[in-house]
Formats: structure tokens, sequence, C-alpha cells
């Protein structure tokens, strides 16, 4: 069956730069969800969408901004970057506008930044 | 709410023992709840979930209990196999007039010892 896609699997970036991390949702679903991961850290949420449209904000930092595309999948752009930022990224996908057995996470974007 | 310091607290136990990790959880709305199982490097795994209309529910192996009164979630996990060895969140998500988001708690690290 297929997973929810993150692209990349690992990435590093210099402070300042700029990152795009990728989410492909499971067929059919309609809403995502970003969360990012300290070390040792419990998942905190950012932000999610449903429908294309923005449907929940978290404490994702104005450098930060994420949409989601016209084919459900979505996009999170990290600029400015912080060594606090290195982290791992999920992304989870919905077939409806909340959490069930069907929603899932992908296996992440670890991001460094050095 | 926001996880502190980066050291999980750590559950070890005997392979073939039950184990019983728990968790607190924050809003007393949240009428939803999934515990979820994390490998090293890799995204949150379904586990089991609980309505808040329920105290208890049973999968293979796994049990999950809910105290709405003092908020508070267990999982059981029977005859603790090596491969359960993983951190495990609790994760609650707040009625939909909140937001969509899935709110995690900090995680517990179980380690097995074969």
């Amino acid at each position: 069956a297929a997973g929810v896609i993150q692209s990349p699997r690992h990435l590093i970036k210099e402070k300042r730069e700029t990152a795009t991390l990728k989410c492909y949702p499971i067929p059919r679903h309609d809403t995502v969800y970003w969360y990012q991961q300290g070390p040792g850290q419990d998942p905190q949420f950012l932000i999610s969408f449903y429908e294309k449209m923005q449907s929940d904000k978290g404490s994702i930092p104005d450098r930060f901004s994420a949409q989601q595309f016209s084919d459900y999948h979505s996009e999170l752009n990290m600029s400015s970057l912080e060594l606090g930022d290195s982290a791992l990224y999920f992304c989870a996908s919905s077939p409806t506008k909340g959490w069930g057995t069907e929603a899932f996470f992908g296996q992440g974007t670890r991001l460094t930044v050095v | 709410g926001e996880s502190v310091g980066l050291h999980l607290p750590t559950l070890s136990v005997q392979e073939g023992d039950n184990s019983i990790i728990n968790c607190a959880y924050s809003n007393s709305a949240s009428d939803y709840f999934i515990w979820y199982k994390q490998e090293s490097g890799k995204g949150p795994q379904f586990i089991i979930d609980i309505r808040s209309n329920m105290d208890k529910r049973q999968g293979q192996r796994v049990t999950v209990l809910l105290n709405k009164t003092v908020k508070h979630l267990s999982l059981q996990i029977a005859a603790t196999q090596p491969g359960d060895s993983a951190v495990y969140f609790c994760a609650e998500n707040p009625p939909r007039n909140q937001g969509g988001k899935l709110i995690f708690g900090q995680g517990t690290e179980l380690s097995v010892k074969p």
C-alpha cells in the first residue's frame, strides 16, 4: 500500500540558508499535517492543510511557510535557517479533516543545520 | 504542551513481561486519543486508539486505558518482545472546533531485554 512520502530524507544546510521539504500524501488523502521533532522530544505541531487551505497553525516560526498544492502534496519552506531548526520534520496525511486509523505519518526528513 | 529536556523517561523490561506505559494529557475536552510507536529514525506508527466515551480498548497484545477524571492514559503491552523496543507517545485530539491537530505527550522509551 502507498504510504506518505517525504523528500528528501536527509538534508544538510548552513545557517541562514533556505530549505524546502516536500510531502506527498497517501492517494485520496486531502489533509496534511506538519510536525517538528527535536532530539529526544515529542513531535510539535507546525501547520496543517485541508483541501489546499490552511486549517490550523501551531508553533511555526515566521521564517517558515507552507502550502498545499492542487495535487494535495505539501511543501514546507524554511528560510534563514538556524542551528535550532535541526530536527526531524514529519508530515502526516489523513482522508478526512481529523485523525483516525487511516491517518499515517511519513518517514520524516532529517534536517541538519550547520 | 512543550516537552522539556532531552532525556525521555525510560522503561526497561524483560522479554515476556508485561509493560505499562503511562501518559498524562492536557485538554479535558479532547475526545480522541492515540498511542504511537516510534522506532529510531522513523515516523510515528499507529498502535491503538480510544474515544473519550470509552475507558478501555483492547487490541492484539495491547490495551489502552483512559481515565478522564485525572486525564491519564496508559498503554499495556502483554508479553513484551524485543521488537517492541521503541519510543511510545500518547497523543490527544482536541475537538474539531479547537483545530484538527494532534497533540503529543512526552514519549517513553521502552527497552526490552532478551
